[in-house]
């Protein structure tokens, strides 16, 4: 069974850092791009970045271009979201999502780790 | 970045009926090789999305056939037949054609 988990969620000030990491499990991690996207209290999902099967690639949406650092590590079968200068407008759930193809498409999804900035 | 409209905003419907959902593109969702990267995801409360439908119009392992998608270029449609409690929940919308991938804002539907 396809298992996501994330971790590493919960309260920090405006301008700290935080990492959420998602361990992932009953699948070939290193086979699959993955991505983070996230959903504001009560509202809709915004995807946030993507990562490549081997690292090599990354993408972000531009709101969080050079303030998060998407990375993965294989041989842990680990995805990982460092955060950092953040912001009141980054309070949401995160969820860690697998990447399938023809897409890409979000096949396999986390339960979500709340952050909230304030 | 590609803006995604849904509609309707919320949907009321009986058990056993059929309901339409709709989403528009602000660009086509047409890629470069010719496909159109349109997934359909259900929020049902309380818990995380979950894949429906995959490139327009084919559904994800273990979808129910009363699920089905449909459309193109900038127009898609997603129809749900015979709904059933366990269909509740809220539906978005998400292309992943080109970067930004962008997420309508979703459609509630609920039991009449």
């Amino acid at each position: 069974e396809v298992q996501l988990v994330e971790s590493g969620g919960g309260l920090v000030q405006p301008g700290r850092s935080m990492k959420l990491s998602c361990a992932a499990s009953g699948f070939t991690f290193n086979n699959y791009d993955m991505a983070w996207v996230c959903q504001a209290p009560k509202k809709g999902l915004e995807w946030v970045a993507t990562i490549s099967y081997d690292g090599s690639s990354t993408y972000y949406r531009d709101s969080v271009k050079g303030r998060f650092t998407i990375s993965r590590d294989n041989a842990k079968s680990t995805l990982y979201l460092q955060m950092d200068s953040l912001r009141s407008e980054d309070t949401a759930t995160y969820y860690c999502a697998r990447l399938n193809y023809p897409g890409p498409y979000m096949d396999a999804w986390g339960q979500g780790a709340s952050v909230t900035v304030s | 970045d590609v803006v995604m409209t849904q509609t309707p905003v919320s949907l009321s419907v009986s058990l056993g009926g059929q309901v339409s959902i709709s989403c528009r593109s602000s660009q086509s969702l047409v890629h470069n090789n010719g496909n159109t990267y349109l997934s359909w995801y259900l929020q049902k409360p309380g818990q995380s999305p979950q894949l429906l439908i995959y490139k327009v119009s084919n559904r994800f392992s273990g979808i129910s056939d009363r699920f089905s998608g449909s459309g193109s270029g900038t127009d898609l449609t997603l129809k749900i037949s015979r709904v059933e409690p366990d269909d509740l929940g809220v539906y978005y919308c998400g292309q992943g054609t080109q970067y930004p991938y962008t997420f309508g804002a979703g459609t509630k539907l609920e039991l009449k």
